[in-house]
C-alpha cells in the first residue's frame, strides 16, 4: 500500500514570491508520481508528472518538481507566483508495476493562497 | 489533449431519490475509470474502480448498492446515487485513463456538486 503526505495543509505566500509545496510519499514498491491542481468547484488539472529519467521535472504554468528517492519525497516549486496560482494543490502515487489498475493515492492537498 | 466530460455540473435532488451522472471520455478510449467523493476541504476519497465490461470494484466501506456503477463502453461510465440522502450530498468526480494511462496522467471530469435536500 501507499501513502501520501502534503506536509502543509495552507501556504500563504505574497505575489512574486517563490515557493514550495511538500510531498512526502510511503511505498513499499517504486511509484509514479503527479502533482495535480483544483481550482474551486472544479475537476483536477495535472500540473506534471514522474515516471522516470531525469529526477527533475517541469510542468504547466511555471511548475517544477524534483524527485529524491531517498528522502521519498517529491516536492513542487515555482520560483514566482501569480495570483492565478491560488488553488488547491494534490500529490498522488501511483504503483509503477500496474498494480490496482494504477489507482492514485493522494495526499490530503495543499491550499496555497497569492496576496497581492 | 484527452478529455472527460462530466455531467451534471451541479444537481439539486429530494431525499429519496436517486440520481445519475455521467462520465465521458471524449477522444480515447477508458479502460479504466475511478470515481471519486470529495468532500468540503478534504482530499479525494476513491469510491470504485471500473473496467470497461466488468463489474466495479468498490473500496471498504462503500456501499456498492447505494452507489451503481455502470461501465457499459468504453467512452461511457455511469455513476448512479440511489435513494440519496442528505449525507451523501458532496462533489463526485470522475476520472477515465487508456490503456497506460500514467503516461497521460489521468484525465479527470470536471466533478459534480450534489446537493439532496
Amino acid at each position: 500500500a501507499q501513502s501520501v503526505t502534503q506536509l502543509d495543509s495552507q501556504v500563504p505566500v505574497f505575489e512574486e514570491a517563490p515557493v514550495e509545496l511538500r510531498c512526502n510519499y510511503s511505498s513499499s514498491v517504486s511509484v509514479y508520481l503527479f502533482w495535480y491542481v483544483q481550482y474551486p468547484n472544479q475537476g483536477l488539472q495535472l500540473l506534471l508528472k514522474y515516471l522516470s529519467g531525469s529526477t527533475l521535472v517541469k510542468g504547466i504554468n511555471g511548475f517544477e518538481a524534483e524527485f529524491n528517492k531517498s528522502q521519498t519525497s517529491f516536492h513542487l516549486r515555482k520560483p514566482s507566483v501569480h495570483i492565478s496560482d491560488t488553488a488547491e494543490y494534490f500529490c498522488a502515487v501511483t504503483p509503477n508495476s500496474g498494480g490496482s489498475n494504477y489507482k492514485l493515492t493522494f495526499g490530503k492537498g495543499t491550499l496555497l493562497t497569492v496576496n497581492p | 489533449g484527452a478529455v472527460v466530460s462530466q455531467h451534471p455540473s451541479r444537481v439539486i435532488c429530494k431525499s429519496g431519490t436517486s440520481v445519475k451522472i455521467e462520465c465521458r471520455s471524449l477522444d480515447f478510449q477508458a479502460t479504466t475509470m475511478f470515481w471519486y467523493r470529495q468532500f468540503p476541504k478534504q482530499s479525494l476519497m476513491l469510491m470504485a474502480t471500473s473496467n470497461e465490461g466488468s463489474k466495479a470494484t468498490y473500496e471498504q466501506g462503500v456501499e456498492k448498492d447505494k452507489f451503481l456503477i455502470n461501465h457499459a463502453s468504453l467512452t461511457l461510465s455511469t455513476l448512479t446515487v440511489t435513494s440519496a440522502h442528505p449525507e451523501d450530498s458532496s462533489f463526485y468526480i470522475c476520472s477515465a485513463t487508456g490503456t497506460g494511462g500514467y503516461l497521460y496522467g489521468y484525465t479527470f471530469g470536471s466533478g459534480t456538486r450534489l446537493t439532496v435536500v
